[in-house]
């Protein structure tokens, strides 16, 4: 099935700089990836559509400026948070699927930012 | 957009015992999932089950698409299935997951 790497799995950084968390579909295309976000003892929300080679959708709410992603290839989405903020800490998760496989999406490992 | 609604929220369990989780959704879906979050964060497929029965050990999933719902049923429970269910709904292709709240399980020995 289709696997989906996510690094790093846990960041902390200070107030004010940048993070970037990558996504990686391995052995496979993915012209679409998901980006999540999950608070503690919550569920996971939606923040955003990477699309290769176009720009990125973002759902209601999301900072489209503060949250960055770029989809430059079929195989890698990346996510920067821009001048990181403690209210940025979160556990951020990405998911791609192969098209047309009757398989559903699968899930990166997920990256738990601790912003100080 | 589209609702999913997962029941219990919490529930407590001694090991052995067998339990069932409910999710219903309000609208007609492409694909639903089910998901267990290990204690790292991690969410592992248990089913893609738009329809039908599948059996994968010890747990099983239905999901009866024209009643809009899915249960996960989880036997001979152990410790280790400890954690978050997460029930997802595609409501087209290519569309996100749509995540319900979750049910967390708590097996205890």
């Amino acid at each position: 099935g289709a696997v989906v790497s996510q690094h790093p799995s846990w960041v902390i950084c200070k107030s004010g700089t940048s993070v970037k968390i990558e996504c990686r579909s391995l052995d496979f295309q993915a012209t679409t990836m998901f980006w999540y976000r999950q608070f503690p003892k919550q569920s996971l929300m939606l923040m955003a559509t990477s699309n290769e080679g176009s720009k990125a959708t973002y759902e209601q709410g999301v900072e489209k400026d503060k949250f960055l992603i770029n989809h430059a290839s079929l195989t890698l989405s990346t996510l920067t948070v821009t001048s990181a903020h403690p209210e940025d800490s979160s556990f951020y998760i990405c998911s791609a699927s192969i098209e047309g496989a009757k398989e559903g999406y699968t899930f990166g490992s997920g990256t738990r930012l601790t912003v100080v | 957009g589209i609702q999913v609604e997962q029941s219990p929220p919490d529930l407590i369990l001694q090991e052995g015992a067998n339990s069932t989780l409910r999710c219903n959704f309000s609208d007609s879906v492409n694909n639903l999932q089910w998901f267990h979050q290990n204690p790292w964060g991690q969410l592992i497929n248990l089913f893609y089950i738009p329809s039908g029965t599948k059996q994968n050990g010890r747990l099983s999933a239905t999901t009866v698409a024209t009643e809009r719902y899915s249960l996960l049923y989880i036997s001979s429970s152990q410790t280790t299935d400890s954690g978050v269910y997460f029930c997802a709904v595609e409501l087209n292709s290519g569309y996100a997951l749509n995540f319900g709240k979750g049910t967390s399980l708590l097996v205890t020995p």
